[in-house]
């Protein structure tokens, strides 16, 4: 079974601090991982997904399959960057997607 | 060009009603997906449609429960009769079929309140 823990529910930063959205993964295979986030009032968004390797707005997430996570980092957070943040995975070449339950990232000016 | 639209944004409805839920993906975008999210849970996977055939139906939770997808654009979700534990966020989603992941766009979702 395929299990995406996330295990913040509500993280309180300042502005400039650095910020780690924690998430950890249960999966037999080799999954495809991915940062959604959902803006107040706005839809959920694909952030950003480990096979891009990429950096989008600043945030970065590295798959460590050692330790089964895709903890999503910033090193200086920014108001704007408040809003929920969902770790989910899909089995590679298949799109159904498991969800975590979310953390809210609250910058505090 | 539209993103994926649902409608309602909202509804209230009474325990033992029926609602129909709404989704219209982006043109083009043979995967829709429907997922809901409980109050204080996680966001769970409901079905897959590849066009019109349901490619994975192993989320929905049970009989009450009908989607639909005739003739591959839009898609319905009715559930029939509604119980309180129905009450969450029924979000769609889709994407276009390729032989790698790509990214699913989402709905705004619909807020289901059953009293």
């Amino acid at each position: 079974a395929q299990r995406v823990t996330q295990p913040e529910k509500l993280l309180s930063v300042f502005k400039g601090a650095p910020v780690e959205l924690k998430c950890n993964y249960s999966y037999s295979g080799s999954p495809e991982l991915f940062w959604y986030v959902q803006y107040s009032r706005q839809r959920l968004q694909l952030l950003l997904r480990h096979i891009s390797r990429e950096s989008i707005k600043g945030f970065t997430a590295d798959l460590n399959k050692g330790e089964t996570s895709f903890h999503l980092k910033k090193p200086f957070a920014q108001e704007e960057d408040s809003a929920m943040y969902y770790c989910a995975l899909s089995p590679r070449g298949y799109q159904k997607v498991t969800f975590g339950t979310g953390t809210k990232l609250q910058v505090i000016p | 060009e539209a993103g994926v639209t649902q409608f309602p944004s909202h509804s209230v409805i009474e325990k033992g009603q029926t609602v129909t839920l709404r989704c219209d993906p982006i043109s083009g975008h043979d995967n829709l997906y429907w997922y809901r999210r409980v109050m204080g849970k996680e966001i769970k996977f409901l079905l897959h449609f590849v066009k019109e055939s349901k490619q994975d139906e192993s989320g929905m939770p049970n009989n009450r429960f009908l989607a639909e997808r005739t003739g591959g654009t839009y898609s319905t979700l009715k559930v029939q009769p509604a119980e309180l534990e129905d009450s969450g966020v029924y979000f769609c989603a889709s994407s276009q079929v390729t032989v790698v992941n790509t990214e699913a766009f989402f709905g705004q979702g619909t807020r289901l309140t059953v009293v």
